[in-house]
């Protein structure tokens, strides 16, 4: 069946502007997430989806960073005034629970590049 | 700060050898570890591990959690240049966040 897509699969961008990052989860999956990953880095938790709402928000790195999910399917993360140091991979995974009893299915990610 | 850390950082083996990757962890509220493997972009899961001392197999992976040590290792046995990946080891917490080791890189040589 169809698993986690995001789009766009690349993304360059100028520092300073906007990107909107978007992700389908699996149907039926009632839990988000959002990571990152640097060059050389490991995977980095951002924000955490639970139906449209998120309970944790701890991970999101400044104020630039913001992400909504619309009727308990797709997200959108968005950062704001992109930096340099935002550049990263940006992988959303859905679980069909909250209860944290599944595991968590990844996208193929994004790759945003600020220049 | 919770914490989750891999070892070795990095792996060189030819086919057909045995490798052993360690992870090791310093969490607030442990609920269950995880292990994927990571080619492209996209992790795939391996194993989750909530259990200590009972180990799970697929193939020629095993994996097998230690509460005590707060460890666990993942074995891969008669090694494929296809093995050649990053392996994370995640730790899940109350609360649904997952916290992530560096990986190690497996490069395994025909």
């Amino acid at each position: 069946g169809a698993g986690v897509s995001q789009s766009p699969s690349n993304k360059v961008t100028e520092k300073g502007k906007d990107v909107e990052l978007r992700c389908d989860p699996i149907s039926g999956h009632t839990a988000l997430y959002w990571y990152r990953q640097s060059l050389g880095q490991g995977l980095e938790f951002l924000i955490y989806f639970q139906g449209n709402s998120a309970p944790d928000k701890s991970g999101l790195p400044s104020d630039r960073f913001s992400a909504e999910r619309t009727g308990g399917s797709v997200s959108t993360l968005t950062i704001q005034r992109t930096q340099q140091e935002d550049s990263a991979v940006y992988l959303c995974a859905s679980s069909p629970d909250s209860l944290g009893t599944d595991t968590q299915y990844f996208g193929p990610g994004t790759r945003l590049t600020v220049l | 700060e919770d914490k989750v850390v891999q070892s070795p950082l990095s792996l060189v083996v030819h086919e057909g050898d045995t490798v052993t990757l360690n992870c090791s962890y310093e969490v607030t509220n442990f609920r269950s570890l995880l292990w994927y493997k990571q080619e492209k972009k996209a992790p795939t899961f391996l194993f989750m591990l909530t259990s200590s001392g009972i180990e799970k197999k697929s193939g020629r992976l095993s994996s097998i959690l230690d509460k005590k040590e707060l460890s666990s290792i993942l074995n891969i046995t008669a090694t494929q240049t296809g093995d050649s990946a990053i392996y994370l080891c995640a730790v899940m917490e109350y609360g649904n966040k997952l916290v992530f080791g560096a990986g190690t890189i497996l490069r395994v040589k025909s």
